[in-house]
């Protein structure tokens, strides 16, 4: 079965540091991997993406995240946290099985906390 | 300009009855979704939709019916409410023929079943 998952319930991170949010996966195949960030009482904003080539994304707001295959892992980076970064993380692979429509699944989710 | 927009924004409604969340994209998407994210913050795809094909999560009870009247729109509804569908439901869309894959979720929909 295909699945991520989010070993941190919470990241606590100081304004101004370099943040990391972790991520595996475990796809059968090449997957493709998503990160979502979710202010308090909102939707789910779209961060980034890897699909294929450069294992190296950059998205919105400053964020990256590394593609890792041997480590199959895709963690969400950032140089240098903001208060305003505080936020759900939510790391996503689309399910490769579920039909044409690329339903995706989520992991738990990672709670954010940067403080001044 | 909402990308994808949901009402209502809040629902409160007593056990037993029917209910329906509207979801409309302007995106021109071709593929349409329902989560439902429970208190616990997990996030759990119910349905996918488009116009070839519906996709049915096998846990989601059959209380739940996803109506599509046109392109844009994937309206949910829920006979018979219980407790636990208290949870916020998210629609989502993304174009899935020759698209990006991107899904753009709606600000959701707090259910309260009382």
């Amino acid at each position: 079965a295909q699945s991520v998952a989010q070993p941190e319930d919470q990241v606590n991170v100081a304004e101004g540091n370099p943040l990391t949010v972790k991520c595996t996966y475990s796809v059968s195949g090449n997957p493709y991997l998503f990160w979502y960030v979710q202010y308090p009482n909102r939707g789910l904003q779209f961060l980034l993406k890897y699909i294929t080539g450069d294992n190296l994304v950059k998205g919105s707001y400053g964020f990256e995240a590394e593609f890792n295959k041997s480590q199959t892992s895709f963690h969400l980076k950032k140089p240098s946290a903001l208060v305003s970064d505080s936020a759900l993380y939510f790391c996503a692979v689309r399910d490769l099985y579920g039909g044409s429509q690329g339903n995706l699944i989520f992991g738990k989710g990672t709670k954010l906390s940067v403080k001044p | 300009d909402t990308a994808v927009s949901q009402t209502p924004k809040y629902l409160v409604t007593q056990m037993g009855n029917d209910k329906s969340i509207k979801c409309e994209q302007n995106l021109g998407h071709d593929t349409m979704y329902w989560y439902k994210q429970d208190s616990k913050k997990f996030l759990k795809i119910m349905f996918s939709y488009n116009n070839k094909e519906l996709i049915i999560n096998e846990t989601v009870p059959n209380r739940f019916s996803p109506k599509s009247p046109d392109k844009a729109h994937l309206n949910l509804h829920i006979n018979s409410l219980e407790l636990g569908d208290s949870a916020v439901y998210f629609c989502a869309s993304s174009q899935t023929q020759g698209g990006t894959d991107t899904q753009y979720f709606g600000p959701g929909t707090r259910l309260t079943v009382l």
